[in-house]
């Protein structure tokens, strides 16, 4: 299994700011992903993490909005630009194991006013 | 495409009665499903997954699943309910070449003493 954190746990931020999220594995893991889950809603891939090169995201969803960085195998962040009351979610980020198991971070809580 | 279908948004049992969460899929190859589970205000939780080896997989805290290619279906059931069951539980299949995450919409599941 993996262990993953996330900070913040939540925020509440005004539009037209940025916020930046970060998610730490407690090993190596070749694939991250960042997914967002909106209020009573299921949850929706935002993005995948590739170490040493450009995320890969999802329909809908651009680097520009969501930068994403991942600098090595047990850390990422995501990036919520110039964000709107619509960017009101949880955002949580994945690890999957060699055992192709996906583990979850708690979330984070994000609220724009 | 992989998709998955979970036929009820809502389901209430009485504890220490079946539990049945139901579940279609579809996807153009053999698929790896999941269940995951959410309890209010918690992180997502891995129940158990099915990878091509068995068709009937055990997970943890009593629930189990079986995979039904003909049906296309990979229900998730648990012979008695405790009230701590009370989550929403998602179904999910792994969508593509990365290993990302597809999600089924959730059920609700409600115990009632």
């Amino acid at each position: 299994s993996a262990v993953i954190s996330q900070k913040p746990s939540r925020d509440i931020c005004q539009r037209g700011t940025s916020l930046t999220i970060q998610c730490q594995v407690d090993s190596q893991v070749t694939m991250m992903f960042w997914y967002r889950q909106q209020p009573g809603q299921s949850l929706t891939l935002i993005a995948t993490a590739n170490q040493g090169s450009e995320a890969t995201y999802e329909s809908g969803f651009v680097i520009d909005k969501f930068p994403i960085s991942r600098p090595n195998l047990t850390f990422s962040t995501l990036t919520v630009s110039n964000m709107s009351p619509e960017d009101s979610s949880i955002y949580l980020c994945s690890a999957q194991t060699a055992s192709y198991e996906q583990y979850f971070g708690p979330g984070t809580r994000l609220t724009v006013t | 495409a992989q998709s998955v279908t979970q036929l009820d948004s809502h389901v209430s049992v009485s504890e220490g009665t079946p539990v049945l969460l139901r579940c279609n899929y579809s996807s153009s190859y053999s698929p790896s499903l999941f269940w995951y589970v959410q309890h209010p205000n918690k992180g997502l939780q891995l129940l158990l997954k099915y990878t091509s080896a068995a068709t009937l997989v055990k997970g943890i805290n009593g629930f189990e699943a079986e995979f039904k290619k003909s049906e296309t279906s990979f229900h998730l059931t648990k012979p008695s309910a405790h009230m701590s069951d009370a989550a929403e539980y998602f179904c999910v299949v792994s969508g593509g070449s990365q290993g990302n995450l597809i999600f089924g919409k959730g059920t609700k599941l409600s115990v009632k003493p």
